[in-house]
């Protein structure tokens, strides 16, 4: 089964200024890659979706990500963060039908924007 | 946009009784259902996997007889935790897949759930 790393447990970040939160899955011949936000006490939100097709996927919010699939990263960017950014993120991967489209979730980043 | 909810938003119980949170699709039909627990600053993890009309798959791990899924239509299922402890205490979310939506799930807003 996919396994996912998230590297960073906590990014603070400027007000305004760029951030990218990092994450790598374990290979696969196919894999299925999420972004998700989750505001405190709330479900998850999906941000953007990898399934095929351009390896650059731009979601909700003004985030995109880039699917690498040589070194097997999904990073999440976003060019000027604002106050309200300020959640935790998760990143997750599936196998599609091979797994029964379950996903595995990374241990999330919490993002932390600042004025 | 696909719509999951969840009931009740949040519960708190004695020890020793048993709580039932109900997950439904409100806009679509639901093939598949997943429930997920998470602990405070953690990760979601998968508990379980239902269908509807089969029994639910569980990973490893977690009680089946402690933790009762029943997916009885294709827009409900329902996780029930039978003689709750404090450490059954945690935040449940479920989540659902549409046939026509492969490798999407949506999330209902979770379950707080307080075990005295």
């Amino acid at each position: 089964a996919q396994s996912v790393t998230q590297l960073d447990s906590q990014v603070p970040v400027f007000e305004e200024a760029p951030v990218e939160l990092r994450c790598n899955y374990s290979s696969s011949v196919s894999v299925y890659l999420f972004w998700y936000v989750q505001y405190p006490n709330q479900g998850l939100q999906l941000l953007l979706k990898y399934l095929s097709g351009s390896t650059l996927v731009k979601g909700i919010n003004g985030f995109e990500a880039e699917f690498n699939k040589s070194q097997t990263s999904f990073h999440l960017r976003k060019p000027s963060v604002h106050i309200s950014d300020t959640a935790e993120y998760f990143c997750a991967v599936s196998d599609g039908v091979d797994s029964g489209y379950a996903l595995n979730f990374g241990k999330g980043t919490s993002l932390l924007v600042t004025p | 946009g696909a719509v999951v909810s969840q009931h009740p938003s949040w519960v708190i119980c004695k020890s020793g009784t048993s709580v039932k949170i109900e997950c439904r699709s409100l806009d679509f039909q639901a093939t598949t259902m997943f429930w997920y627990r998470q602990f405070p600053k953690q990760s979601l993890m998968l508990m379980a996997t239902s269908n509807e009309g089969s029994k639910a798959t569980y990973e490893q791990g977690v009680e089946k007889d402690k933790f009762l899924i029943n997916h009885a239509s294709l827009t409900l299922s329902t996780l029930t935790v039978t003689s709750a402890h404090p450490e059954d205490s945690s935040f449940y979310i479920c989540s659902a897949r549409a046939e026509t939506q492969y490798n999407e799930q949506f999330f209902g807003p979770g379950t707080r759930l307080t075990v005295l």
